[in-house]
């Protein structure tokens, strides 16, 4: 089957940097997705990563080794508003479509 | 402005009584799905559709019907509600293939509560 594995919560404070780490299992492989979602609200689209190495927008960089099913999400220069749950998100690959599947998520409190 | 929207975002209801929260997007997706999510237990799809009249369960279909009938609609549908459907249900939709794909466009989410 398929899974994601991502630590429930993590702490940090403004000004800071924090890595959200994911490991992946599945079938097949096609790619790595992130995602923020603040309490209460929709999630959004953070990044993807196809290939192995390191993609940056702005504040946020997301890197991907397929050689060790793993990823992350690197948050810089934390701010406030950066609170929110972030998800990884792999293909399913059972489903013919576009069918993503979930990380339980983790619980960023950035503290001034 | 590219959006999905839900209806309603709020709704309390009685056991049995049938209810649809309506979802529509206005990007052209061929993609839509419908998400629950539950504290603990993360996004867990409810059904999916990749195109007008093609539909397909999701992880826990159980309880729900959807329809597609217009590209841009996706309606999902709680034909006899029951208190463990009480959830916050997000729609989401997307392109299929290629990277594009991963970015999935989400409602606002319709939180439901079943009495």
């Amino acid at each position: 089957g398929q899974s994601l594995e991502q630590p429930s919560e993590v702490t940090a404070v403004e000004g800071a940097i924090v890595q959200i780490n994911c490991t992946y299992q599945t079938s097949g492989f096609y790619g790595l997705s992130w995602y923020q979602q603040h309490d209460g609200g929709a999630p959004t689209f953070l990044s993807y990563n196809g290939l192995d190495g390191l993609e940056e927008t702005g504040r946020f960089s997301s890197f991907l080794s397929r050689s060790d099913s793993y990823g992350y999400l690197l948050l810089q220069e934390l701010q406030m508003k950066d609170s929110a749950s972030y998800f990884c998100a792999v293909r399913d690959p059972n489903q013919a479509g576009t069918a993503l599947i979930f990380g339980k998520g983790t619980t960023l409190s950035v503290s001034s | 402005e590219a959006q999905v929207t839900q209806n309603p975002r709020y709704l309390i209801t009685v056991t049995g009584k049938k209810l649809t929260v309506t979802c529509s997007q206005n990007m052209n997706h061929e993609y839509m799905s419908w998400y629950r999510q539950d504290p603990g237990l993360g996004l867990r799809q409810i059904y999916y559709s990749m195109n007008v009249e093609v539909t397909d369960k999701g992880d826990v279909p159980e309880g729900y019907k959807v329809s597609r009938k217009e590209k841009r609609n996706f309606p999902l549908i709680l034909e006899s509600p029951s208190p463990n459907q009480t959830s916050l249900y997000f729609c989401a939709s997307s392109l299929i293939g290629g990277p594009s794909s991963y970015e999935q466009y989400f409602g606002p989410g319709t939180r439901l509560t079943v009495t």
